[in-house]
């Protein structure tokens, strides 16, 4: 079983839609927690770190279950550009290294 | 300000052959790591380096060697490529741990024959 692990989706949306993804971690020993997004044939890059008390940055929402182990991303009025693959980060405690999903795919449609 | 670059972009090798993975970061960032990527697997650690001079086994290191040549420097070696290692393989760089934003590479695509 998968450290980290999400819905592979593909996510198939409407422009203006609210769209969420969820993803559990198994090892209860853990530090920190990231969304990054992914672009077709590029590179991750962060999109929000993802704190206890939940946070939002514009249209993005993110929260944290410790308890349950799951993290969860909201997007509210989706448009064409958050089309891409999202992906789950966790840094598990004594590690230096950070552990990746294998990504949610969404695909938002005019 | 580049941020991190790889080297090539693209690469095809027959069985057997071997090459560096070349890769540099412009942010004076202490830690810096390999990864793999193959579908429906995610970002594998590969090997990690957290300053220089220092480097460590990650998750699959094995057919792989690792140089921290200097701070911005960290080459990824394949001696003798297998079609298992076709990949995307990605370098990243951050401060130092904990909560730091890791910075990606454009990433090199891999296919061996």
């Amino acid at each position: 079983r998968k450290e980290v692990e999400q819905d592979p989706g593909p996510f198939n949306v409407p422009e203006g839609a609210t769209v969420a993804f969820n993803c559990t971690y198994s090892n209860s020993a853990s530090q920190s927690f990231f969304w990054y997004r992914q672009d077709c044939r590029k590179e991750p890059k962060l999109l929000m770190s993802v704190y206890s008390s939940g946070n939002e940055d514009g249209r993005f929402t993110a929260q944290l279950n410790r308890a349950s182990q799951y993290i969860s991303l909201l997007i509210r009025d989706s448009k064409l550009s958050d089309s891409a693959t999202y992906l789950c980060v966790v840094r598990f405690t004594g590690r230096r290294a950070l552990t990746f999903g294998s990504g949610t795919r969404l695909q938002v449609q005019p | 300000n580049a941020g991190v670059t790889q080297t090539p972009k693209f690469q095809v090798l027959k069985t057997g052959q071997s090459m560096t993975l070349q890769c540099a970061q412009d942010m004076n960032h202490n830690s810096m790591y390999w990864y793999r990527q193959d579908p429906g697997m995610g970002l594998r650690l590969i090997y990690y380096s957290a300053s220089e001079g220092t480097t460590d086994k990650g998750e699959v290191p094995n057919g792989y060697n690792v140089s921290r040549l200097n701070k911005r420097e960290f080459s990824l070696r394949l001696e003798s490529a297998a079609p298992s290692q076709t990949s995307v393989y990605f370098c990243a760089s951050t401060e130092g741990q904990g909560t730091n934003e890791q910075f990606f590479g454009p990433g090199t695509r891999l296919t061996v024959l």
